[in-house]
């Protein structure tokens, strides 16, 4: 597609429900990025996929979270169990050759 | 310190005066940086890269990085309200993380 597209745009989930948020990168880019925002805040990295391998999944802050790329394409941020520290935005981002991102409009989850 | 720092602000400067924007970052090794703008409630958007010590011009924004004072700098020219956003600072820092390192911005207000 022309560009990074993330669903849903809102969720509001009650604490304890599980959410799965969904990325589809721009064609033919490698690399995939989550990030979560809190307001006020940059965006702080959660984990990166180049085509489908995971290859780093250092700022997922918990096991409750998890992220798939099973055919190099379309991503699934899953969130198990969810805490309202969790509330944030959750932007998705890919690159391709260069070294410049191209981002969502993320997915504002709020949990109550 | 975190690793890549910026004045949260705001700064606000008149329309048609020169926006400083300043970031400093931990890591000597650090080679590449970018400048994201974010306008309140979307996505953060690319409009400057630099790589080489010194300045880049695009139209009005000028990208200027110091390696040795681990310094980088986004000037903006004959200042909009349109400019008005929240902008981003980020590297890519030697933590062997293929993923860019944000700074929690800063808030530019152009002043009509």
């Amino acid at each position: 597609g022309a560009g990074v597209s993330q669903s849903p745009r809102y969720k509001v989930a009650k604490r304890g429900q599980d959410v799965a948020l969904r990325c589809d990168p721009i064609s033919g880019h490698v690399s995939l990025f989550w990030y979560q925002q809190a307001l006020g805040q940059g965006p702080e990295f959660l984990t990166y996929f180049q085509n489908e391998a995971q290859l780093d999944k250092s700022g997922l802050p918990s096991d409750r979270f998890f992220a798939e790329r099973p055919e190099g394409s379309v991503s699934t941020l899953k969130i198990q169990r969810t805490q309202q520290e969790d509330s944030a935005v959750y932007l998705c981002a890919s690159s391709g050759r260069n070294y410049g991102y191209t981002f969502g409009s993320g997915t504002r989850l709020t949990v109550v | 310190q975190k690793e890549v720092e910026q004045n949260s602000g705001p700064l606000s400067v008149p329309e048609g005066a020169i926006a400083s924007l300043n970031c400093t970052y931990s890591d000597r090794g650090s080679q590449s940086f970018f400048w994201y703008r974010q306008y309140s409630g979307k996505s953060p958007e690319l409009i400057m890269f630099i790589y080489s010590n010194g300045d880049k011009e695009d139209g009005r924004f000028t990208a200027q990085l110091n390696k040795a004072s681990q310094y980088v700098s986004l000037l903006i020219r004959d200042s909009q309200p349109s400019d008005s956003a929240t902008y981003l600072c980020a590297g890519y820092m030697d933590t062997g993380r293929r993923a860019l390192t944000f700074g929690s911005g800063t808030r530019l207000q152009v002043q009509p």
